[in-house]
């Protein structure tokens, strides 16, 4: 079955360390996203990636950064200058054309103790 | 900017009807609608394009008012399954590969 794959659902660490959540499709998508969403709140766009080795910030890239090394895989790393990384995270990827949809995988829930 | 839906929740019996509304402040290409269950990815639902097009769930209707920049979700004869947070994505950027800008959603609860 085709889909995205998000790793793992539950994610705890420590303040202080960077963490990299994985997202993996195999709908042969060219186009990748990575969005944050705060309980109560809409989705934020923080990086997309529209083909391979490509990426651009979306509206709150700071303090994340991403790798677009092959097309089925944009893992999202959370650094340690992210003021408040705690959040549901979610990847999609859209395959183009005339509506260009997005499909989301099931998301990572990250927690910073 | 996000745009602006209204309501924000609405608690409905199994069988009534209701309107989500979308609207922006910019010029869209298009407006895409997608249904959350707590805890779950968003689901696509609808994409309504500029100049009339769409695409989407065939028990769920949408329209696009291009001159007022809103669009609207139409939800007939309420299910159960309806319930959830409904959110609309604005395109302003031209074409279908712009970014999608979110609203805050809205929480839909259908009772029995």
């Amino acid at each position: 079955d085709g889909g995205i794959t998000q790793s793992p659902k539950y994610l705890f660490r420590k303040e202080g360390q960077n963490v990299t959540l994985s997202c993996e499709q195999n709908l042969n998508h060219d186009a990748m996203y990575w969005y944050r969403q705060d309980p109560g709140q809409g989705l934020r766009l923080i990086y997309y990636s529209q083909i391979v080795n490509d990426f651009q910030k979306g509206d709150i890239a700071e303090g994340y950064s991403v790798s677009r090394e092959k097309k089925e895989s944009f893992p999202l790393t959370v650094t340690s200058a992210q003021k408040n990384p705690t959040a549901f995270y979610l990847c999609a990827s859209s395959g183009g054309g005339l509506y260009n949809e997005q499909f989301f995988g099931p998301g990572t829930r990250l927690t910073v103790l | 900017q996000q745009p602006v839906q209204s309501p924000q929740a609405v608690i409905l019996r199994e069988g009534e009807d209701a309107v989500i509304n979308c609207s922006s402040s910019k010029a869209l290409y298009s407006v895409h609608w997608y249904r959350q269950k707590h805890g779950e990815a968003p689901v696509f639902l609808m994409i309504l394009l500029k100049g009339g097009e769409q695409k989407g769930h065939e028990k769920i209707s949408a329209s696009f008012n291009e001159k007022k920049q809103q669009s609207s979700l139409y939800l007939t004869a309420s299910q159960l399954s309806y319930s959830g947070t409904y959110f609309c994505g604005t395109n302003a950027g031209g074409t279908s590969y712009g970014k999608l800008t979110f609203g805050q959603g809205t929480i839909l609860t259908v009772h029995p």
